[in-house]
């Protein structure tokens, strides 16, 4: 298995509201990744996971909280977020130290605060 | 903030000719790799080289590298209609025990028939 599973891969949520977006990857990476997305913009990173452990914060907003269950799964939950916030977040994963091997990406929940 | 520059930001070419983007970047890098992006959704992993190599080709791709000039390039030969996408090149940066992937502009690529 090669390929990084994002869901859902749309949502629309108000700004009271908490929804929490999904990744998983079965390719015994160890470094898992959360990117944001604005229109005709590169990716931006926000979290880098290393052994299950928070290893980079990007000074994101605390409405975006991260969790690392388990190896194979990445969570991003959001809360009380704002209508700049809609983006495409992508979740990539890769070897620790990344090596030779790049980066496998999800293909993305395309988000849309309302 | 953003490691990378892209030019061009935009490049249109007709099937069958060569398309050229160019990266630069600020800070010294564990290795350099690109990306494309079809109409907003997931990157695929193109081609990485590292800081130590000066050219790399896999397939129709051919990317070099200059450290000296803290530039990178991506050349695709033969372009096909399927190559329309947006290509970004990013750098690979080492921090402690993390991997730190960051983006350039990217080069939005049209290829007509």
């Amino acid at each position: 298995d090669t390929e990084v599973t994002q869901t859902p891969k749309h949502l629309v949520m108000g700004m009271t509201n908490k929804k929490s977006l999904k990744c998983e990857q079965h390719m015994g990476h160890r470094a898992m990744y959360w990117y944001k997305q604005k229109a005709k913009k590169p990716p931006e990173l926000m979290f880098v996971y290393s052994y299950e452990k928070l290893s980079i914060n990007e000074s994101v907003p605390s409405r975006f909280s991260p969790e690392c269950p388990n190896s194979s799964l990445l969570n991003l939950h959001l809360h009380a977020l704002q209508p700049e916030d809609s983006a495409l977040y992508l979740c990539a994963s890769s070897q620790v130290l990344a090596g030779d091997y790049g980066y496998t990406f999800g293909s993305g929940t395309r988000l849309t605060v309302v | 903030s953003q490691q990378g520059e892209e030019d061009p930001q935009a490049l249109s070419i007709q099937e069958g000719e060569n398309a050229t983007m160019n990266c630069s970047y600020k800070t010294s890098i564990n290795n350099l790799q690109w990306y494309r992006q079809n109409s907003g959704r997931g990157l695929v992993h193109l081609i990485l080289i590292r800081s130590n190599e000066r050219e790399k080709h896999s397939g129709r791709l051919r990317v070099t590298l200059d450290t000296s000039k803290k530039s990178s390039s991506l050349l695709i030969t033969a372009s096909r209609a399927a190559d329309t996408a947006s290509y970004f090149c990013a750098t690979d940066d080492i921090t402690g025990t993390a991997s730190k992937l960051t983006f350039g502009t990217g080069t939005r690529l049209q290829v007509t028939l």
